[in-house]
Order: structure tokens, then C-alpha cells, then sequence
């Protein structure tokens, strides 16, 4: 089994500052197709995970370029250059080269 | 756009099966692939399978023995079967598009409770 390990579990920052979430796996994603199968996602209170970032680095339809994700191999890293209010949540990582694990989750919440 | 919704029981006794359905709204099923995932209550994410447009299916090792997923393309709906409960399979299920171009879950129903209790 792949294992997804994310940190920190959680995180608090203040408007308009950085974060930076980190997600490191048991394996290497990259697949003989050359893809990289990792991927991010935002859970808000009380709502369903929404996908934000596929294949490392492609921000999903309609998600603010405020969000950005990074890495190789098996160390990925989720920026969010400026956090608002709005992104209050829980931050999954997930892989998808071997069925599918996600990560612990990292909560982030506003000062 | 399409849309997901999830229904079945709320309440399951232990050693039964729970079934749950996935209903699809503004695409057909046999365009994408899909996925079950479940959340238990204050934790996180767990895949359970994937089934693919053939009918045919992936499963997490983990509900391999009890799990089977199937489509009812008349009604445009995905279904989840998961036997012999116990009180860990008390969760939020959900129902997702994971499509083969992205590869991940794209859509996302709102999720349906299920506890499993006597």
C-alpha cells in the first residue's frame, strides 16, 4: 500500500500570508506514462471535498491561481500564496498510481 | 453540468449489508468512471472502489471481499453494496466522477450518513 503522509496536521496563518503544506509518499507517483498521479484537495466545513490541484501542478476549473502545487517523485508541496477566509478547511493529498490513499488531512483555519 | 446525488438507508444493523445508490444528473454514467469514498465521522478520506463504464470494477484491497459496485444504466445510477457491517463502516458515503482523463475525483455528491447500529 501507498502511504500519504502530510504535513503539519494543522495550521493557522493570517490573512494574506503564505502557507505551505507538505505531502510525501511511500512510493514514487510517476508513472511509466510519465504522469504523476498526485493530487489536492480542499474539504470546507460541512461540504464535500472539491479538487483543486491534479497531476502535481494543474490548478482545477474555476480554482484561484492563489494555489499552486509542486514536487516529484515521492515530495509534493500545496502553496497558497496569500490565504483568505474562504480557504478555511481541511487539505487532503491524494495518489492514484496504485488505487487511491489520501493523506491525513491538514486543517487550516484563519488567526 | 452533472451532478451527484447519494440515498439509501441511514441505519444498518450490524452483519447486514448496506446499499446505497449514486443518482447522475446532467451526464449519462456511461461517459465517465466512478468512485466511492467514505469519510467516518471527524477523520478522514477512504477509497473503496472504482467501477468503470464496462461494468467491471477496482476495489481497495481492504473491502475486496465485501464490497460489489455496479451501474443501472436505465436510471442513469451507480450502486454500492458493502456486507457484513459493523460499527466501523458507520460513515459519510460518497459517491465522485473519477475520470480517466484526470484521474481524480472531479465531482462530488454531498454524501449520505450511514450508521450501523442494532
Amino acid at each position: 500500500d501507498i502511504v500519504m503522509t502530510q504535513t503539519p496536521l494543522s495550521l493557522s496563518v493570517t490573512p494574506g500570508q503564505p502557507a505551505s503544506i507538505s505531502c510525501k509518499s511511500s512510493q514514487s507517483l510517476l508513472h511509466s506514462d510519465g504522469k504523476t498521479y498526485l493530487y489536492w484537495y480542499l474539504q470546507k466545513p460541512g461540504q464535500p471535498p472539491q479538487l483543486l490541484i491534479y497531476a502535481v501542478s494543474n490548478r482545477f476549473s474555476g480554482v484561484p491561481d492563489r494555489f499552486s502545487g509542486s514536487g516529484s517523485g515521492t515530495d509534493f508541496t500545496l502553496k497558497i500564496s496569500r490565504v483568505e477566509a474562504e480557504d478555511v478547511g481541511v487539505y487532503y493529498c491524494m495518489q492514484s498510481i496504485q488505487f487511491r490513499t489520501f493523506g491525513q488531512g491538514t486543517k487550516v483555519e484563519i488567526k | 453540468q452533472v451532478q451527484l446525488q447519494e440515498s439509501g438507508p441511514g441505519l444498518v444493523k450490524p452483519s447486514e449489508t448496506l446499499s446505497l445508490t449514486c443518482s447522475v444528473s446532467g451526464g449519462s454514467i456511461m461517459s465517465d468512471f466512478w468512485s466511492w469514498i467514505r469519510q467516518p465521522a471527524g477523520k478522514g478520506l477512504e477509497w473503496i472502489g472504482r467501477i468503470y463504464t464496462s461494468g467491471s470494477s477496482t476495489y481497495n484491497p481492504s473491502f475486496e471481499s465485501r464490497v460489489t459496485m455496479s451501474l443501472d444504466t436505465s436510471k442513469n445510477q451507480l450502486s454500492l453494496r458493502l456486507t457484513s457491517v459493523t460499527a466501523a463502516d458507520t460513515a459519510v458515503y460518497y459517491c465522485a466522477r473519477d475520470p480517466v482523463q484526470t484521474n481524480a475525483f472531479d465531482i462530488w455528491g454531498q454524501g449520505t450518513m450511514v450508521t450501523v447500529s442494532s
